[in-house]
């Protein structure tokens, strides 16, 4: 069965800060992870997958398959940065659905 | 608008009634998914099509169904509603499988049951 763990339900940081939202995964098969961010008031959309190894806004996830973990990480956090953030894993086949971790929210104080 | 669209926006009901979501893929895109959001579960996956068939299905009730068309949107019945089944209701589409796990969310649609 998949699993993602998000341990933390709210981050809050300083502008200027370097963030570290915690992704954690259960997954015997081979595992593709991406992260997904709902700003207020609009959709959940796609921040980055781990596959395409970028770099969007300054965020970045690592795939650690030893620590099954996915963490996304940013050197210095924004106030337009606040946001909900979701983990989730699918299999590189992309034929199983997407399994959401709960959330992490994000708030960037000025 | 070519993204994602579902109507309605918010539902409001009674419980024991029946409802019907409905939502729009995007232009070209043949999978339509089901999630359903609550408070203390986060995103839970309840049912996945493509191109009208049903592909895989996740922790969807018997009192839940869905279909898509032939036109590919799709519709999500819930039925027999409960108190717990408030929460927001996403249909997500993509391209195809294998990449299945670039998902485009519509706005979703609050479902409050009385």
């Amino acid at each position: 069965a998949q699993r993602v763990t998000q341990p933390e339900k709210l981050l809050s940081v300083f502008k200027g800060a370097p963030v570290e939202l915690k992704c954690n995964y259960s997954y015997s098969g081979s595992p593709e992870l991406f992260w997904y961010v709902q700003y207020s008031r609009q959709r959940l959309q796609l921040l980055l997958r781990h596959i395409s190894r970028e770099s969007i806004k300054g965020f970045t996830a690592d795939l650690n398959k030893g620590e099954t973990s996915f963490h996304l990480k940013k050197p210095f956090a924004q106030e337009e940065d606040s946001a909900m953030y979701y983990c989730a894993l699918s299999d590189v086949s992309g034929n199983t659905p997407l399994v959401f971790g709960k959330g992490t929210r994000l708030s960037v104080i000025a | 608008d070519s993204g994602v669209t579902q109507t309605p926006k918010h539902l409001i009901t009674a419980t024991g009634q029946r409802v019907t979501l409905r939502c729009s893929p995007r232009s070209g895109d043949l999978s339509v998914y089901w999630y359903q959001q609550s408070l203390d579960q986060g995103l839970q996956f309840l049912i996945h099509y493509y191109n009208g068939e049903e592909r895989a299905k996740g922790n969807i009730l018997e009192r839940f169904s869905a279909q898509q068309f032939p036109d590919l949107h799709s519709e999500l019945n819930l039925s027999s509603l409960e108190l717990g089944d408030s929460a927001l209701y996403f249909c997500a589409s993509s391209v195809a499988p294998p990449l299945a796990g670039v998902m485009y969310f519509g706005p979703g649609t609050r479902l409050t049951v009385l």
